[in-house]
């Protein structure tokens, strides 16, 4: 699985800290997304990025900053936050975000705890 | 609205016997629809998908599935289940007419299969 890498793989971080996710695909593809997985819980879309400009944003706290330099590259910027935020964090991509009928493909996710 | 329900929250099968998945949907127009699959720690990892067209769909590691309209089901199915088919299994559901709309995922079902 090397389509879609995430770094860093494990985070633990303090209510005031700040740091960042990344995310970067080696698939080609012009539509970038993130997801929060947490127990018990569907998927939860937080932002979709085609062509580079954000088109989804499901009603994410202003605590989660997302950043997208080019097609290629995702990232998402974390600052206060807080400990029901902890979670799996997946990135995705797929080719084309309008037509709906492509499979995206998934990186390993970063595992965020906040204390 | 659209949205997924996956019964069963864990579903165990011996190895060597046929395994089954449920999935329903709910979309106003016709869905596209996903299978997934997540490895412990690691991503989801794409089945296989439903457009249009026959309604046996056939994906990776032998895995299919069958969509059925009238029911609104998309069940996953394998004739032989193996030990290494243990995993969490995602249904998700997008609607072809809306635009741009978003893929919608099941809380997920946990098969274990045995010895």
């Amino acid at each position: 699985e090397t389509g879609v890498t995430q770094t860093p793989r494990h985070l633990v971080m303090g209510m005031t800290n700040k740091k960042s996710l990344k995310c970067e695909q080696h698939l080609g593809h012009n539509a970038m997304y993130w997801y929060k997985q947490s127990a018990k819980k569907p998927l939860e879309l937080m932002f979709v990025y085609s062509l580079e400009e954000r088109v989804e944003n499901n009603s994410v706290p202003s605590r989660f900053s997302p950043e997208c330099p080019n097609s290629s590259h995702l990232f998402l910027h974390l600052h206060t936050l807080q400990p029901e935020d902890s979670a799996l964090y997946l990135c995705a991509s797929s080719q084309g975000w309008a037509s709906g009928y492509n499979e995206q493909f998934f990186g390993p996710g970063t595992r965020l705890t906040v204390l | 609205a659209q949205s997924v329900a996956q019964p069963e929250d864990q579903v165990n099968v011996a190895e060597g016997n046929p395994l089954t998945v449920k999935c329903t949907y709910s979309v106003s127009g016709n869905p596209y629809l996903f299978w997934y699959v997540q490895y412990p720690n690691r991503g989801l990892q794409f089945l296989l998908k439903y457009i249009t067209g026959d309604n046996l769909v056939k994906g990776s590691y032998g895995f299919e599935a069958e969509f059925n309209k009238s029911q609104t089901s998309f069940h996953l199915k394998k004739p032989s289940a193996l030990v290494s088919d243990s995993a969490l299994y995602f249904c998700a559901v997008r609607d072809s007419s809306g635009t741009a709309s978003k893929l919608t995922f099941g809380t997920g079902t946990r098969l274990q299969v045995t010895l």
